[in-house]
């Protein structure tokens, strides 16, 4: 069945630093990809998307390339902020299931 | 203006107990899910319905029994709670085959 993996976590960042968080999956079709973060006490915000290969998505400095002959969708960011501690989620979904596969997450600290 | 909302937030319960979870949205979306995520922070979808029928039923044990009276909510019911239960239950809506808008989440605890 399809699958996601992630980077192991906990990432521990100093502020302003550059952040890369590995995802690649495992899909039968041509999935769409995701990024989604939850924040403390909250729920799953989207973060990005991209639908197809070669897409980027991008969201508040963050950024992610559909990468199909690596099976990879890494998040990137420039310089991170202390606001951007969270769990991030790397996911597909196949759009015949309908259902979203999530990575384990990946648990992000930024320290001023 | 919440677009997808849950009640309640926080539930503790005795195992053996009988509880429910409700999730409404507003989004005027057709297809909603449960999904369910462990101590571990892992997320596993549970049940997706669409239209009021269901959809997707992951092996989930038949205590859990999922309810759409209308599009706008999905209810999850759980009977005879075991202390595996514990978890976040978090639902989510979507027009089908487009991005997902998850609600604040539900912690379920059984003592």
């Amino acid at each position: 069945g399809d699958s996601v993996t992630q980077m192991e976590g906990p990432v521990t960042l100093s502020e302003e630093a550059f952040l890369t968080i590995n995802c690649t999956y495992t899909a039968t079709g041509y999935p769409s990809l995701f990024w989604y973060v939850q924040y403390p006490g909250e729920g799953l915000q989207l973060l990005l998307k991209a639908t197809k290969a070669d897409d980027k998505g991008s969201n508040k400095g963050f950024e992610a390339t559909y990468r199909k002959e690596t099976t990879s969708f890494h998040l990137e960011k420039g310089s991170v902020q202390v606001s951007d501690s969270a769990v991030y989620f790397c996911a597909l979904s196949d759009q015949g299931a309908q259902k979203l596969v999530f990575g384990q997450g990946t648990r992000l600290t930024i320290n001023p | 203006d919440t677009a997808v909302s849950q009640t309640p937030k926080y539930l503790v319960t005795q195992m053996g107990n009988d509880k429910s979870i409700k999730c409404e949205q507003n989004l005027g979306h057709d297809t909603m899910y449960w999904y369910k995520q462990d101590s571990k922070k892992f997320l596993k979808i549970m049940f997706s319905y669409n239209n009021k029928e269901l959809i997707i039923n992951e092996t989930v044990p038949n205590r859990f029994s999922p309810k759409s009276p209308d599009k706008a909510h999905l209810n999850l019911h759980i009977n005879s709670l075991e202390l595996g239960d514990s978890a976040v239950y978090f639902c989510a809506s979507s027009s089908l085959y487009n991005e997902q808008f998850f609600g604040p989440g539900t912690r379920l605890t059984v003592l």
